[in-house]
Parts: structure tokens; C-alpha cells; sequence
């Protein structure tokens, strides 16, 4: 069974800083893994999807990273604003022999100060 | 844009009650699921569908049930409701035609209360 650890928990720093969260997963038989935001209350927010056999992806400030067959993955996001203030979710998917079914780690709470 | 949308996004409801939680996607999307969120728990999926009429138990089935009979929309069926189903609900959906579109797209949420 997937179980996917995110570090840390919680995380808050200044704004313009640039900073890492971590993913780590136990099965590294995955087909993608999936990046999102949410925002309190609110829905998941897809922010980057990286398939199984790419290292990386970028959108904008945010660059997500993947190391299958250690079983991680980083996001990396620059120049932090107070607007990207949220939890991130990272979510490997197609563990188990089912592509689309994803497993969501309990995110990593992200403040950014003015 | 791909939109999914809930049919409530508070519900408060009477032990014992059935319960139906509608999601509708706009775009088309093979698959769609239901989710709950629970503090400390994380997102855990109840059921997913891959295709009109077609289900899957997810982690967490027990208590729920699902209908699927037009490929736009899911409903959550919760037939007698209890107190350790007060929760977020959400539901997602996401294509399987280009690897490219597999993510999945998220509705706002439904928060449940069962009293």
C-alpha cells in the first residue's frame, strides 16, 4: 500500500524567499505524481503534474522535481508571495496497477509573512 | 476551463438520513471520484468511476454507496448517515484520452455535519 510522507508539516518564512517542500513515497511504481494546492476550505488546486518518466516540471515560479526510484519528490517554489500561502499536497499516482488512482500525502502547511 | 461543481457546499443532516452528494464536470472526463478529507487523515478516496455505469471501491467504502448513470455526473450516496461521516467531501474528475490531461480536477467541496 502507497503511504506518502510530506516534510515538513508545516513551514513559515518571509516573503521573497525561496523555499523546498519534500515528498517522499514508499512505492516507487508509480505513473505520475501530481503537486496541489489548497486553500482553507476550498478545493484541491492542480499545480503541476509530473509524468513517471520526466525529472521535472515548471510553471511559472514553481518547479516540481521527481526521483522515482527513490521514492521522491521536491517543490520548489521562488521568490515566495504572502498569496502563496496554502497547503501543498503531493499525490503519486498509479500505484497498486491503477493509473489514475492517487494517494495524497497531509501536505505541508505554507506561510509566507509580508 | 474544466469545471466541477458540488451540489452543496454545506449540508447538515440527521443521523440515521440518506444522503446525496451530487457532483457535475463539464469537460467530458472519463473518470471521476469522491474523496474525503478529514483532519489528520488527509484525502482518502471512497469510490471512483471509470465510465458510465462502472465503479470502483475505493480505500474507504464502507457506508457509502455511488450512481454513475450519465458520464457527467457522480452522486455520493451516503444511505444511513452517522456521525463519523460529518466530513469534506469532494469529488474530482480527469480525462484517460491524453496522458498529458490526466489530472484531476478538483470541485470545491461539500461540508457535511451529521447531527
Amino acid at each position: 500500500k502507497q503511504e506518502v510522507t510530506q516534510i515538513p508539516a508545516a513551514l513559515s518564512v518571509p516573503e521573497g524567499e525561496n523555499l523546498v517542500l519534500n515528498c517522499s513515497f514508499t512505492d516507487s511504481a508509480i505513473y505520475n505524481l501530481q503537486w496541489f494546492r489548497q486553500d482553507p476550505g476550498k478545493g484541491l488546486t492542480s499545480l503541476l503534474l509530473i509524468q513517471s518518466s520526466q525529472r521535472e516540471q515548471t510553471s511559472g515560479r514553481l518547479n516540481a522535481s521527481l526521483d522515482k526510484s527513490s521514492g521522491r519528490s521536491t517543490l520548489y517554489i521562488a521568490a515566495s508571495q504572502p498569496g502563496d500561502s496554502a497547503t501543498y499536497l503531493c499525490a503519486p499516482g498509479g500505484s497498486g496497477g491503477s493509473n489514475y488512482k492517487l494517494t495524497f500525502g497531509k501536505g505541508t502547511l505554507l506561510t509566507v509573512n509580508p | 476551463d474544466v469545471k466541477v461543481t458540488q451540489s452543496s457546499r454545506y449540508l447538515v443532516k440527521r443521523t440515521g438520513e440518506k444522503v446525496f452528494l451530487e457532483c457535475v464536470q463539464d469537460m467530458d472526463h472519463e473518470n471521476m471520484f469522491w474523496y474525503r478529507q478529514d483532519p489528520g487523515l488527509g484525502l482518502r478516496l471512497i469510490y471512483f468511476s471509470y465510465d458510465v455505469k462502472m465503479k470502483e471501491k475505493g480505500d474507504i467504502p464502507e457506508g457509502y454507496s455511488v450512481s454513475r448513470e450519465k458520464k457527467e455526473r457522480f452522486s455520493l450516496i451516503l444511505e444511513s448517515a452517522s456521525t463519523n461521516q460529518t466530513s469534506m467531501y469532494l469529488c474530482a474528475s480527469s480525462s484517460i484520452k491524453d496522458t498529458s490531461l490526466e489530472t484531476q480536477y478538483f470541485g470545491p467541496g461539500t461540508r457535511l455535519l451529521v447531527l
